[in-house]
């Protein structure tokens, strides 16, 4: 059974680093084709893919979001960790992290998620 | 970056009709491109992958067509349960998914 679970901190100074972690289940980063995500979600607004690791250590971030975003992966805690730098108001948000499956029809979408962590960034 | 333009940005219709979501694509997505339904509080759900295949216990009623960059989730006979938020997502780009940026269902 595939289970994730997002954990960090629910409010966050403007300015500050947030560090959030995703904890996972039902499978392991270390094999080929697993790959993870992070997919935010402002307020009543859409949803906006973030960055991607796959098994092999690869890392892909959003264009728009490349400079503070980091990515990594603890495959023995079976954990994968983002981290966002200069935080802002407008990157209140929930945070979500989903698995990928790469080679596989449907899991090369967004098939499993985590329920979601609300960031607030707000002084 | 692919943009993923969805239509209407809200659909009102009453329990029982038909509804008609549109997603389209600034280029084309081949049929790399999924459906997901959110309702509050919750994870978007995978209904529909690869434009026209129903995820495992999605009911009959959801479907999906087109191909390129014109994309169309079809509900028929509405239920209660499926008023909610309908977003499309490619993966064409792949890794640099984009999400449409929503279509609100709602209860005439």
């Amino acid at each position: 059974q595939v289970t994730l679970r997002e954990s960090g901190p629910a409010l966050v100074k403007p300015t500050h680093t947030l560090t959030l972690t995703c904890t996972f289940s039902g499978f392991s980063l270390s094999t080929g084709g697993v790959c993870m995500t992070w997919i935010r979600q402002p307020p009543g607004k859409a949803l906006e893919w973030l960055a991607l690791i796959d098994w092999d250590d690869d890392k892909y971030y959003s264009t728009s979001l490349k400079t503070r975003l980091t990515i990594s992966k603890d495959t023995s805690k079976s954990q994968v960790v983002l981290t966002m730098t200069s935080m802002d108001p407008v990157d209140t948000a929930t945070y979500y992290c989903a698995r990928i499956l790469r080679d596989d029809s449907i899991d090369n979408y967004f098939n499993y998620w985590g329920q979601g962590t609300l960031v607030t960034v707000s002084s | 970056e692919i943009v993923l333009t969805q239509s209407p940005a809200t659909l009102s219709l009453s329990p029982g009709e038909r509804a008609t979501l549109s997603c389209r694509a600034s280029q084309s997505v081949s049929n790399y491109l999924a459906w997901y339904q959110q309702k509050p509080g919750q994870p978007p759900r995978l209904l529909i992958y690869d434009a026209s295949n129903r995820a495992s216990g999605i009911p009959a009623r959801f479907s999906g067509s087109g191909s390129g960059t014109d994309f169309t989730l079809t509900i028929n006979s509405l239920d209660p349960e499926d008023f909610a938020i309908y977003y499309c997502l490619q993966r064409s780009d792949w890794p640099r998914y984009t999400f449409g940026q929503g279509t609100k269902l709602e209860i005439k």
